[in-house]
């Protein structure tokens, strides 16, 4: 199964962009890059995905590197809101379903 | 927005005694989990549902665990004999059953189990 690797922790001010990254060199072809974010105290949240081409939604853009071992979410302009643990999550081999949460990211956002 | 909800928000249970832990699933969604995440620690799977049957369980879902979807609506987790390490927060999730590999899981609030 395809492994993530994303930093422990990054802080942004109020308002700038943040760039989140994800590391997932084993990545396989039709593997999906999916990413979920956890806010203080409630469950997850799912946040956007992506295959190969950039995408956008109303909550974030993921920016997928050419050869797909790598990507970046972006939040153009944090709010404290954004304040939460962010998981890039890839899918298993096999079929399954079940989403494998790692550490994830923890995002301080500073007004 | 249609939303999953779980109740209760909180429950408090001595050691040995059973729970339920219910769930509201998204309308029209078609695939049904339980995943748990003990203080401080990561959000593991428990188990998946579809077709009113388990199609994927965890390690940790043994013998003590069950799940049902009673009346098309409801989705329970229960929890024969409690432990103290089951304490934790239970999140219930749901999902369309879109194909296109899209793995959009909706997420409840959370019931906080805390075992005595």
């Amino acid at each position: 199964d395809a492994k993530t690797t994303q930093p422990n922790s990054m802080e942004s001010n109020e308002e700038e962009p943040v760039h989140l990254p994800c590391n997932h060199s084993t990545i396989s072809g039709t593997d999906y890059i999916h990413w979920y974010r956890q806010l203080p105290s409630q469950g997850p949240e799912y946040v956007i995905h992506g295959l190969t081409s950039n995408v956008n939604n109303r909550m974030a853009s993921l920016a997928i590197a050419e050869d797909r071992k790598s990507s970046t979410l972006i939040l153009h302009r944090a709010t404290l809101r954004d304040a939460a643990v962010y998981y890039c999550i890839l899918p298993l081999r096999g079929g399954s379903e079940k989403l494998v949460f790692g550490k994830g990211t923890k995002l301080t956002v500073n007004p | 927005e249609p939303e999953v909800t779980q109740t209760p928000s909180h429950q408090v249970t001595q050691m040995g005694q059973e729970v339920i832990l219910r769930c509201v699933p998204i309308s029209n969604h078609l695939y049904f989990y339980w995943y748990r995440q003990i203080l401080g620690q990561k959000v593991e799977f428990l188990v998946s549902f579809y077709n009113n049957e388990i199609s994927e369980k965890s390690e940790i879902f043994d013998d003590q665990f069950s799940v049902e979807r009673p009346d098309g609506s409801n989705f329970t987790l229960k929890i024969r004999s409690t432990k103290l390490e089951d304490s934790a927060m239970y999140f219930c999730a749901s999902r369309s059953g879109l194909a296109g590999g899209r793995n959009e899981q909706f997420f409840g609030p959370g019931t906080r189990l805390t075992v005595l």
